[in-house]
């Protein structure tokens, strides 16, 4: 099962803005509102901070925010802190699995 | 608050079977689907499989299907994961994680166990 296409790392200063993107198909990331994305410090399991797209649970920061355009995806985090250094995946649905990015490395600087 | 305790896990030959076991407590276990993920070490996540709220209905990633079973005892709040045939390539963390439910379904997840790790060499 081919994996949704993240870039590999991304970095950014503290107060400034951030986008990952999420690249998939017709078939997953273009076909249903069922993108998520979650957020993993090391040696610890994955938070969820958008699902539907462009929604956050309860209790995220309103800094997290999502998108999509065509079969690509977008994470943006605003007003960059230490703590959103981690790791981010974006998940979306496609025919009765779920399919994950390979994940992005988020240094902030 | 929601828990997820997964069980089961350590080292097995290639061509063995394990079974994991995941304890669920904080929510209405029977109304939720639950899944799966794993974790090869310094890799990114993989999806393995979902069981419906009921266990009527069960999905699994192409790399496990035909080779592990998911499952449910809705009356013990406890999810499962036979795994047999083995491989070295099934070396991970496995997190059990509950599914977020309302318009969602089974589609985001919303609440992950700590991982319990399975290693898979002779």
């Amino acid at each position: 099962q081919s994996a949704l296409t993240q870039p590999a790392s991304v970095s950014g200063s503290p107060g400034q803005s951030i986008t990952i993107s999420c690249t998939g198909t017709n078939s997953d990331v273009g076909a249903y509102n069922y993108v998520s994305w979650y957020q993993q410090h090391p040696g610890k399991a994955p938070n969820l901070i958008i699902y539907d797209v462009s929604n956050r649970p309860s209790g995220v920061s309103n800094r997290f925010s999502g998108s999509r355009s065509g079969n690509t995806a977008s994470l943006t985090i605003s007003r960059l802190q230490a703590e959103d250094e981690a790791d981010y995946y974006c998940s979306s649905y496609t025919t009765t699995r779920l399919v994950f990015g390979g994940g992005t490395k988020l240094t902030v600087l | 608050q929601v828990q997820l305790v997964e069980s089961g896990g350590g080292v097995v030959q290639p061509g063995r079977s394990l079974r994991l076991s995941c304890a669920a407590s904080g929510f209405t276990f029977s109304n939720y689907g639950m899944h799966w993920v794993r974790q090869a070490p310094g890799k990114g996540l993989e999806w393995v499989a979902v069981t419906s709220y009921d266990g009527s209905n069960k999905y699994y990633g192409e790399s496990v299907k035909g080779r592990f079973t998911i499952s449910r005892d809705n009356s013990k709040n406890t999810l499962f994961l036979q795994m047999n045939s083995l491989r070295a390539e099934d070396t991970a963390v496995y997190y059990c994680a509950k599914g977020f439910g309302g318009s969602s379904g089974w589609v985001a997840i919303d609440h992950w166990g700590q991982g319990i790790l399975v290693t898979v060499s002779s």
